[in-house]
């Protein structure tokens, strides 16, 4: 699977939009990015994902680049709620190496 | 909708003594599933997966052991935990294209 990239942390501010970038220069044709999170002491949550148009579900937008080569995931309102680490991971769709590889993701911390 | 329960959601064990934790799924038929563990401060690290029934595949070698009795439970044993079997178990199903949901986990710690 592609490396990613992604700043260490990051703030934001209650109720504005949160714009998280992940940098994955040599994705393949084949390989989607994907977006979890991990709120503190809890199990990882599945956010979004795509392979190359923009997609946007009830947690979140994710706008790919047209070289596919970065993405970012935009939390619209950010609330307390979503400070998490974050992480954005590239992989084959189905693949027979089924192991999910989180880097060291993005820490935001929404302050009121 | 799917769920996934995992149980007990902390746990302090003594060295040398066996481990049970249990994960069951809810809404789905025929999931993939998924042992991870995450060390404080530390990354997902696989453990097992199970593409069905009896079908358990090990990632690293280790003092743990999976396996899946029925289609929608699967369970993570030891005879003899170590200290540094301690950690946050996850189990994680997978969905349709593989899309993986996590569990609540299980907080272990192993004195």
């Amino acid at each position: 699977d592609a490396k990613t990239t992604q700043p260490p942390s990051m703030d934001c501010a209650e109720g504005r939009a949160a714009n998280l970038p992940c940098n994955h220069s040599t994705i393949s044709g084949n390989e989607y990015v994907y977006w979890y999170r991990q709120i503190h002491s809890q199990g990882p949550q599945y956010i979004i994902h795509g392979l190359k148009n923009n997609e946007t579900n009830e947690m979140a937008s994710l706008i790919i680049t047209e070289d596919r080569k970065s993405s970012t995931l935009i939390l619209p309102h950010a609330t307390l709620r979503d400070t998490a680490v974050y992480y954005c991971i590239v992989r084959v769709k189905r693949s027979n190496d089924y192991k999910l590889s989180f880097g060291a993701g993005t820490t935001v911390t929404v302050r009121a | 909708s799917q769920t996934i329960h995992q149980w007990p959601a902390t746990l302090v064990q003594p060295v040398g003594s066996p481990l049970s934790l249990e994960c069951t799924v809810e809404g789905t038929s025929n999931p993939n599933l998924y042992w991870y563990r995450q060390a404080a401060g530390r990354g997902l690290q696989l453990l097992f997966y199970s593409v069905g029934i009896g079908q358990i595949s090990s990632e690293v070698p280790q003092n743990l052991s999976a396996s899946r009795p029925q289609d929608r439970q699967f369970i993570l044993s030891s005879k003899k935990l170590l200290l540094s079997d301690s950690g946050f178990y996850l189990c994680a199903w997978g969905g349709i294209q593989e899309t993986q949901y996590f569990g609540p986990g299980t907080r272990l710690l192993v004195l």
